[in-house]
């Protein structure tokens, strides 16, 4: 059964600091992974990673994939209000069909 | 509108009726998915339609549950005799994907807020 598991589940953190999200795999056919934003209703994308080592960043965001591991993490430095969100990672199979995993939900105090 | 659109946005049902939802998407995009997501729960993958191709049913929770893609473009998700348990946020999403092409990136709709009393 493919499975995406991400942790961790909640974090609070203060505006500035720093915070890693971390989500975990195991598919059959993978073919990507892929990093959501999710404030109010609809998840916005933020990465699509396809190659280990490779770090994808967006302004203070940046991701890398390990395939090795069937791990990736998500960085956001000088964390925001603005940041606050659900994360959700997810893993996009050969089929093209894309699991989801729980999401990390954060929340950034002022 | 140039986004995935779903209606109803809200919808109050009670035990035991039938619903449908309904999602319109993206001109012109073959794939086409319904998640699932209860409170602050992650997104569960109920169904996966690509082009004309069989759709990938393996998410649908139960056979109360079942979706139609008419045409190649708008969805329906049907549910029989609901159950409080039914109680989500249905969300439809659509991507342009030709195979070995698909970026991966879903437009998501507003969602559709299903309770059942």
């Amino acid at each position: 059964e493919d499975k995406v598991v991400q942790s961790p589940l909640s974090l609070v953190v203060h505006e500035g600091d720093t915070v890693t999200l971390n989500c975990s795999y195991e598919v059959t056919n993978f073919r990507s992974l892929l990093w959501y934003k999710q404030e109010k209703k609809a998840p916005t994308f933020l990465f699509m990673l396809t190659s280990s080592g490779i770090e994808k960043k967006s302004g203070r965001l940046s991701s890398i994939l390990d395939k090795k591991e069937l791990s990736s993490i998500l960085n956001i430095t000088a964390t925001q209000t603005g940041d606050s969100a659900i994360y959700l990672c997810a893993v996009m199979t050969g089929a093209n069909n894309l699991f989801f995993g729980t999401g990390t939900r954060l929340t950034v105090i002022p | 509108g140039a986004g995935v659109s779903q209606s109803p946005s809200n919808k109050v049902t009670e035990k035991g009726k039938d619903v449908e939802l309904r999602c319109d998407p993206i001109s012109g995009h073959t794939a086409l998915y319904w998640y699932r997501q209860s409170l602050g729960q992650g997104l569960e993958f109920l169904i996966y339609f690509q082009g004309n191709s069989a759709p990938d049913k393996s998410g649908l929770p139960s056979d109360r549950f079942s979706a139609e893609r008419t045409g190649g473009s708008v969805s329906t998700l049907t549910i029989q005799r609901t159950q409080q348990e039914d109680s989500a946020v249905y969300l439809c999403a659509s991507s342009f994907s030709t195979g070995a092409g698909n970026t991966g990136e879903l437009f998501f709709g507003e969602g559709s807020r299903l309770t059942v009393l």
